[in-house]
């Protein structure tokens, strides 16, 4: 098993111009999650699917979008970054319950400029 | 105020040390508990849970007190392969299981 997946690991954009970063896991989890992670900030939460055709803002939801294409999937778009976009952003997944692990993707670097 | 906080470090210790971290979260119907380990550009991974009682795996032992709000990480005989930094992690409760981190106390063990 991959666990999760997420491309790409590096991107380099200039202000305004859109991406979409893709995540994948293959442990049949429900539930999957962007992060993103600034020096000093911890990790926080961006968007959530609780589980296949559901999504949920997180704390940090502005300037983001993001689709739950299937139980595998789940991409968070950019539409016009912003250099406040400059993060590690990683992608995880859980199978919902309580007390549970949740699994991290490898992350992906993104600098905006 | 943060909902999790944590002292940054960095702690610097010798190998065969023993050292403390503590987390203050700030959420009173905070549910589960949770140390995460992060080694230089990589992503998180579980290190263990905390449970009321207190738990120990190995080296490494967690507590934590409800009343006080507090979470600590105790790890014992130090080994180079300790240095990373360590995220203390509390869930709330709702439809998924939202993880609030802290932001991480960096740990370097000296040889």
């Amino acid at each position: 098993n991959a666990g999760v997946t997420q491309t790409p690991k590096f991107q380099v954009l200039k202000t305004g111009q859109s991406m979409t970063l893709q995540c994948a896991q293959d442990m049949n989890h429900n539930s999957m999650y962007w992060y993103r992670q600034d020096p000093g900030m911890g990790l926080r939460l961006i968007y959530y699917s609780a589980s296949e055709g559901t999504t949920d803002k997180g704390e940090v939801p502005n300037g983001y979008n993001v689709s739950r294409l299937n139980k595998r999937e789940f991409s968070l778009r950019l539409e016009s970054a912003a250099p406040s976009q400059t993060s590690v952003y990683f992608c995880a997944s859980t199978e919902g319950r309580l007390q549970e692990t949740q699994y991290f993707g490898p992350g992906t670097r993104l600098l905006v400029l | 105020r943060k909902e999790v906080e944590q002292d940054p470090g960095p702690f610097n210790v010798p190998e065969g040390a023993t050292v403390a971290f503590n987390c203050t979260y700030s959420n009173s119907a905070s549910q589960s508990f949770f140390w995460y380990r992060q080694d230089c550009r990589k992503e998180p991974k579980l290190l263990m849970s905390v449970y009321s009682s207190g738990n120990e795996d190995g080296r490494f032992t967690a507590q934590l007190n409800r009343a006080s709000q507090y979470i600590s990480l105790l790890i014992r005989d130090s080994k180079l392969s300790d240095s990373a930094t360590y995220l203390c992690v509390v869930t709330t409760s709702g439809s998924a299981r939202q993880l609030t981190f802290g932001s991480g106390t960096q740990l370097t063990v000296l040889p």
